[in-house]
């Protein structure tokens, strides 16, 4: 089944400043990545997903890439905010018949120091 | 509803009892998952249905723990003699088909003592 592997697990970043965060996945045939995320003891919430006939996609101060040959994908975040401090959670569905199950990575804990 | 709905938000048992968890996804969903998310990990796939029949329950880690939706809506995890180690966070999601985005719920804090 799918993998995947999510680093740094933790950021410290000051505000203003760029996060990257940066996720590997293993199944070859996996075709749509989500970022999720959550805050402290809040449910998970999609922030920008990619699928894998793109390679980048942007809303507005965040984006995201993806290197299918590489198998790597990576959420970047601009002119962080305070409000951006949560835990960042990649995913990936394999795809195949009718399963739409996404395998998530640890997480990475974001924190935007004022 | 606007949103998953899952109750309770808290349970605490003792090792050995039988718990039930109840998910109520989002009007017309079809899909319905149940992920585990224990402190500082990223959710773990247990059960994923597509209307009223388990599509996918490879995630599922033993037979203590079983799910149904009987009606294609309301689904509800259960988990038989308890043990401390079931403790976690059990979040319920629901998809359209056809988009694939999950909306979670708030999930359901589970203690074991």
């Amino acid at each position: 089944g799918e993998n995947v592997e999510q680093h740094p697990s933790t950021l410290s970043v000051q505000e203003g400043d760029s996060a990257v965060i940066k996720c590997t996945y293993s199944d070859s045939a996996s075709n749509y990545f989500p970022w999720y995320k959550q805050e402290l003891g809040k449910r998970p919430q999609l922030i920008i997903d990619i699928r894998s006939n793109v390679g980048e996609k942007k809303d507005q101060r965040i984006a995201v890439t993806l290197n299918k040959t590489a198998k790597h994908f990576s959420l970047h975040i601009t002119e962080t905010q305070p409000e951006d401090s949560a835990v960042y959670f990649c995913a990936a569905r394999e795809s195949g018949g009718s399963n739409y199950k996404l395998t998530f990575g640890k997480g990475t804990l974001l924190t935007v120091n004022p | 509803g606007a949103g998953v709905s899952q109750t309770p938000s808290n349970k605490v048992t003792e090792k050995g009892k039988y718990v039930e968890l109840r998910c109520d996804p989002i009007s017309g969903h079809t899909a319905l998952y149940w992920y585990r998310q224990s402190l500082g990990q990223g959710p773990e796939f247990l059960i994923y249905f597509q209307g009223t029949g388990a599509a996918d329950d490879s995630g599922l880690p033993n037979d203590r723990f079983f799910a149904v939706r009987p009606e294609g809506s309301v689904s509800t995890l259960k988990i038989q003699r308890t043990e401390r180690g079931d403790s976690a966070v059990y979040l319920c999601a629901s998809s359209q088909r056809t988009t694939g985005e999950l909306f979670f719920g708030e999930g359901s804090r589970l203690t074991v003592l």
